[in-house]
């Protein structure tokens, strides 16, 4: 079944600590994307990536780092620099092209819940 | 002032009623508009979608456009408890596929 993969479900984390959160996926979409969700805010753009080996800032950027050296993984590192990591943090992918005949549907992961103590 | 603005409830409402869920925004370059629906600790998946203005039906659901008013509904009829979720409006300009999200709205629907 095709689809997208985030590990690990539940992480908890000291201060200071950096953290990584595995997203994967095998739908062959070339774009990938990280948001961030709390309550009452919605989902909130970290970092997307439309090819390999690239990838811009989104709205929230600033404590997190990504990389993108296969077109199936997207790998998102909470650094000790984010003042505010607790949140749950969602993986997506899609088909980059949107148009009126295209569904321009993002497919999300199940979602990281990161803790932190 | 947020680009999309949606009431975040929750919204409470008996089996069976007609349910309207809405979202206001403000950039008038929007093309593209979406809703998803997340159940609880699950990733969001896509519900509708519907580009400019207008109406689109699927079963029980009905998004509506209005781009002269910047406003965008989805109704749900004949709701199900199964429907009890968060429901997330999304949206779009033409020469990207950056969606800005609304904050959620919570619906319940009690047997």
């Amino acid at each position: 079944d095709g689809g997208i993969t985030q590990s690990p479900k539940y992480l908890f984390r000291k201060e200071g600590q950096n953290v990584t959160l595995s997203c994967e996926q095998n739908l062959n979409h070339d774009a990938m994307y990280w948001y961030r969700q709390d309550p009452g805010q919605g989902l909130r753009l970290i970092y997307y990536s439309q090819i390999v080996n690239d990838f811009q800032k989104g709205d929230i950027a600033e404590g997190y780092s990504v990389s993108r050296e296969k077109k199936e993984s997207f790998p998102l590192t909470v650094t000790s620099a984010q003042k505010n990591p607790t949140a749950f943090y969602l993986c997506a992918s899609s088909i980059v092209t949107l148009g009126p005949t295209g569904t321009g549907e993002l497919f999300f992961g199940e979602g990281s819940r990161l803790t932190v103590l | 002032q947020k680009e999309v603005e949606q009431d975040p409830g929750p919204l409470s409402v008996p089996e069976g009623a007609i349910v309207s869920l809405n979202c206001t925004y403000s950039n008038s370059a929007f093309q593209y508009f979406m809703w998803y629906r997340q159940y609880s600790r699950k990733g969001p998946e896509l519900l509708m979608y519907t580009y400019s203005s207008g109406n689109k039906e699927d079963g029980r659901f009905t998004a509506q456009v209005d781009k002269s008013s910047k406003y965008i509904s989805l109704f749900i009829r004949d709701s199900q408890p199964s429907d009890s979720a968060t429901y997330l409006c999304a949206m779009t300009g033409e020469y990207g596929n950056k969606l800005v999200f609304g904050a959620g709205t919570i619906l319940r629907v009690k047997s």
